[in-house]
This record gives structure tokens, C-alpha cells and sequence, in this order.
């Protein structure tokens, strides 16, 4: 069946560094994928996506690009922030449901 | 503006007791509503969702059930709780979308921590 793999976490990193979130999907057609983001103390939100192939989104300085030839979804920012730690879940659907990454903890230390 | 309520935020339960957990949605009229859980490690898992009053549709097999008696509520409940249903539980709603398809646009609650011992 369809999946979602991202990167285990945590990830820590010094503010202002470069930030790279993988995630690899299985599926079988053409999937809209998704990132949403949990801060804590909060509920999920959808931060961006992409319907299809090569499309990228982007929000609040984060992007992800579709690439069908690997079949993925990495999330990244130039620059990021304290303000950013977060968990973050990468997510495809698949029919009529969302088919969810584990989730990756992002600490950013000051 | 829409803003969707969970409750409680953590829970400590022992094992063979009752679970209720609840979900209310306001500002909005006749939602799609869903139950989410994350086990330790593992990606977001959908358990139930709903499309209207007494509507319940139930995606694994479990020993937990939901029940909507008003349009805007949404309760996950169990009668006697394993140590496998530890986890985070999310509520979460979305605008019902076009004939089967759902709109990806979910709106989560801010979660249940069920530590059950």
C-alpha cells in the first residue's frame, strides 16, 4: 500500500543554519503531498504542498519540491529559526485519506 | 472563525478501564470529522471519521469506538482500555468535500496524550 518514510529525529540545529527534512512516498498514481507542522502546545497545521510533479510550495520561508523520478518530498529552509522548532509530518493522499509520515522533532538552539 | 476544542490534554489510565475522549467544533456547521492516533515512532494513523450525525465509519479494526450524537461533537471512547492504545490522539475536521473525495485541508485539535499503565 501507499506510505510516507521522513527522517527519524530529533534534529538539532544553531539558528540561521540550512535545514533539510527528508521524505521518500510510495503510491501508486499521482498523490498531492503535503508538510504540516505541529508547534508545541498546539494542533496541526498544514504548512505547504504540491498537487503534482516538479510543482514546489512553499510558506513561511520553507519549500518542497515534488519529484516523481525519486519520489520525494524534501522540506527546507535557508535560514532557520528558534521560532521554528517544531515536529513536522510529511503526508501524501491517497483516494480519500491522508497517509502520514512518522513525524521529525526539530530543535533549534539559539 | 472555526476553531475546534480537545479534551483533556493528557490522560493516565490503567489498563482494563474506561476511555472518553471528546471533540467539539465550532463555527462551522456539518463538518467531516476524524480521529487520528500516533503510536510511539509511527506515522499518524486515521481511526474514525465521520460525515454526519450518527455516521461513523471505522478504518482498522480495535477495540475502540466513536460516536457523534450532535453535528458539531465527536467522542472516542472504549470500554476497557489495553496497554496498546497508548498513544496521541488527534481530532481534526475538515469543509466536507466533492462526492468521495475529502479536502486536505484538515484542522486538528491540539491533542490527548493516553498513557495507559
Amino acid at each position: 500500500g501507499d506510505s510516507v518514510t521522513q527522517m527519524e529525529g530529533p534534529v538539532t540545529l544553531s539558528e540561521e543554519a540550512f535545514l533539510t527534512i527528508n521524505c521518500t512516498y510510495t503510491a501508486t498514481g499521482y498523490p498531492s503531498l503535503f508538510w504540516y507542522v505541529q508547534y508545541p502546545g498546539e494542533g496541526l497545521q498544514l504548512l505547504l504542498k504540491a498537487t503534482k510533479a516538479d510543482d514546489k510550495g512553499s510558506n513561511k520561508g520553507f519549500e518542497a519540491t515534488y519529484r516523481k523520478e525519486t519520489t520525494s518530498f524534501h522540506l527546507e529552509k535557508g535560514s532557520v529559526q528558534v521560532s521554528d522548532s517544531a515536529v513536522y509530518f510529511c503526508a501524501l493522499r491517497s483516494n480519500y485519506q491522508l497517509i502520514w509520515g512518522a513525524g521529525t522533532k526539530l530543535i533549534i538552539k539559539p | 472563525s472555526q476553531t475546534i476544542h480537545q479534551w483533556p490534554a493528557t490522560l493516565v489510565q490503567p489498563v482494563g478501564s474506561p476511555l472518553s475522549l471528546e471533540c467539539t467544533v465550532e463555527g462551522t456547521s456539518n463538518p467531516n470529522l476524524y480521529w487520528y492516533r500516533q503510536a510511539a515512532g509511527r506515522g499518524l494513523q486515521l481511526l474514525f471519521y465521520s460525515v454526519g450525525i450518527g455516521q461513523i465509519s471505522s478504518e482498522v479494526p480495535q477495540n475502540l469506538s466513536a460516536s457523534r450524537p450532535q453535528d458539531r461533537q465527536f467522542i472516542l471512547s472504549s470500554k476497557k482500555l489495553l496497554l496498546s492504545d497508548s498513544g496521541f490522539y488527534l481530532c481534526a475536521w475538515s469543509v466536507p468535500g466533492q462526492g468521495e473525495t475529502t479536502n486536505e485541508k484538515l484542522f486538528f485539535g491540539s491533542g490527548t496524550q493516553l498513557s495507559v499503565l
